[in-house]
C-alpha cells in the first residue's frame, strides 16, 4: 500500500519568500503525482500533474519536480503572496485507474 | 465548462440516524471517485465508478455505507446508520477516462457532515 508523506505539516512565512513543500512516497511505481490546493471548508484546487515520464511542470509561480527513484516530490514557490496561503497535499496515483493516496498536506500561511 | 456539483454542502445529524450526499460529475467524465477526509488528514477514496460499474470499493465500510451511480452520470453516498467518527467531509471527483491519458480529477466543493 502506498504511504504518503508531507514535511513540513505548518509554514509560516513572510511575504515574498520563495519556499519548498516536501512530499515523500513508498512506492515509486507511480502513475503521476499530483499537488492540489485546499482552502478552509472548499474542494480542492488541482495546481500541478507530473506523469512519471516527467521530471517538473511548472505553471506561473509553482515549479513541481518529481524525482521517482528516491520517491520525492517538491513544489516551490516563487514570491510567495498572502493569497497563498492555503493547505497542499500532494497525492500519488498507481495506474491510469488507479485511486490517488494523499499525504496530509501542509498548511502555508503567507503574513504581509 | 461547470465543475462537479455536490449537495447539500453542510449537513448536521444524530448518530444512528441516515444520510445521503449527491454528486453530479462534469459532463462526459466517465469516472466518479467519493473520498472521505476527515480533519487533519488527506483524502481517502471510498468508492470509484467507472460509468455504472464499481472499479474500487475496497475502503468503502459496507455494513454501513453505499453507493450507486444513476445511469453513469450522478451518484449517491449513503450513510446508514452514522456513527461519531463518520464526521468529515465528503468529497466527490470526477475524471474523462483515456488509456494512457492523464484522467486528472477534479474536486467539487465537498459536504461537510458532523454527526452528534
Amino acid at each position: 500500500k502506498q504511504e504518503v508523506t508531507q514535511i513540513p505539516a505548518a509554514l509560516s512565512v513572510p511575504e515574498g519568500e520563495n519556499l519548498v513543500l516536501n512530499c515523500s512516497f513508498t512506492d515509486s511505481a507511480i502513475y503521476n503525482l499530483q499537488w492540489f490546493r485546499q482552502d478552509p471548508g472548499k474542494g480542492l484546487t488541482s495546481l500541478l500533474l507530473i506523469q512519471s515520464s516527467q521530471r517538473e511542470q511548472t505553471s506561473g509561480r509553482l515549479n513541481a519536480s518529481l524525482d521517482k527513484s528516491s520517491g520525492r516530490s517538491t513544489l516551490y514557490i516563487a514570491a510567495s503572496q498572502p493569497g497563498d496561503s492555503a493547505t497542499y497535499l500532494c497525492a500519488s496515483r498507481g495506474s491510469t485507474l488507479g485511486r490517488l493516496y494523499f499525504g496530509r498536506g501542509t498548511q502555508l500561511t503567507v503574513w504581509p | 465548462e461547470a465543475g462537479v456539483a455536490q449537495s447539500p454542502r453542510y449537513k448536521i445529524i444524530e448518530k444512528r440516524q441516515s444520510v445521503a450526499f449527491w454528486c453530479n460529475p462534469i459532463s462526459g467524465h466517465a469516472t466518479l471517485y467519493w473520498y472521505q477526509q476527515i480533519l487533519g488528514q488527506g483524502p481517502k477514496l471510498l468508492i470509484q465508478f467507472q460509468n455504472n460499474g464499481v472499479v474500487d470499493d475496497s475502503q468503502l465500510p459496507k455494513d454501513r455505507f453505499s453507493a450507486e451511480r444513476l445511469k453513469g452520470v450522478d451518484s449517491t453516498l449513503k450513510i446508514q446508520p452514522a456513527k461519531l467518527e463518520d464526521s468529515a467531509v465528503y468529497l466527490c471527483a470526477s475524471s474523462s477516462w483515456t488509456s494512457g491519458g492523464d484522467n486528472e480529477q477534479f474536486f467539487g466543493p465537498g459536504t461537510r457532515l458532523t454527526v452528534l
